[in-house]
């Protein structure tokens, strides 16, 4: 079990370039999300997705996009990066429960971006 | 905006005495969770408390859940240099599938 992997480890943009962020998850989670965490901050949620062939925006949305490309994935793509987007990003999931309730999510190792 | 909030945001203290760190909220939540992050590293489940329990043990960590309050306290008790790290409170509200998690506590463990 991989658990949460992300690709890349580490991007270098320069402003206006686009790119894909990875994340797959093994564990058959119904739910995955996309963070991002600035210097000395707590992450803040970018767009999730509660279930397959669902998105929704998060706290901070602007300048992002995501596909749940099957159960598996869930990749945020930057179209135009901006110095702004300079962060660490993570991807998490986690399983679905009955009821009310919801488990604790599983992170990934995160992405390392900085935009130039 | 974030909905925890912790405090200290940074503690050091020396092997074997005990960490403690608080979190405050401000809306209904359905739980409430902890997470670790050491450096330059993904965040790690700790524990997870109810909005129905006051408190829970897991190893040496001990979470205390106040709902009256909107307050949470993480105590980890004779700590270790291993424990050297930030940590995180997460809130599941009443209602939605996201949690939203404060800035953290870094905590230094000097051996």
């Amino acid at each position: 079990n991989a658990g949460v992997t992300q690709t890349p480890k580490f991007q270098v943009l320069k402003t206006g370039q686009s790119m894909t962020l990875q994340c797959a998850q093994d564990m058959n989670h119904n739910s995955m999300y996309w963070y991002r965490q600035d210097p000395g901050m707590g992450l803040r949620l970018i767009y999730y997705s509660a279930s397959e062939g669902t998105t929704d925006k998060g706290e901070v949305p602007n300048g992002y996009n995501v596909s749940r490309l099957n159960k598996r994935e869930f990749s945020l793509r930057l179209e135009s990066a901006a110095p702004s987007q300079t962060s660490v990003y993570f991807c998490a999931s986690r399983a679905k429960t009955s009821g009310r309730f919801y488990n604790e999510q599983f992170f990934g190792p995160g992405t390392r971006l900085t935009v130039l | 905006s974030q909905q925890g909030e912790e405090d200290p945001q940074a503690l050091s203290i020396q092997e074997g005495e005990n960490a403690t760190m608080n979190c405050s909220y401000k809306t209904s939540i359905n739980n409430l969770q902890w997470y670790r992050q050491n450096s330059g590293r993904g965040l790690v489940h700790l524990i997870l408390i109810r909005s129905n329990e006051r408190e829970k043990h897991s190893g040496r960590l001990r979470v205390t859940l106040d709902t009256s309050k909107k307050s949470s306290s993480l105590l980890i008790t004779a700590s270790r240099a291993a424990d050297t790290a930030s940590y995180f409170c997460a809130t599941d509200k009443a209602a939605g599938n996201k949690l939203t998690f404060g800035g953290g506590t870094r905590v230094l463990v000097k051996p």
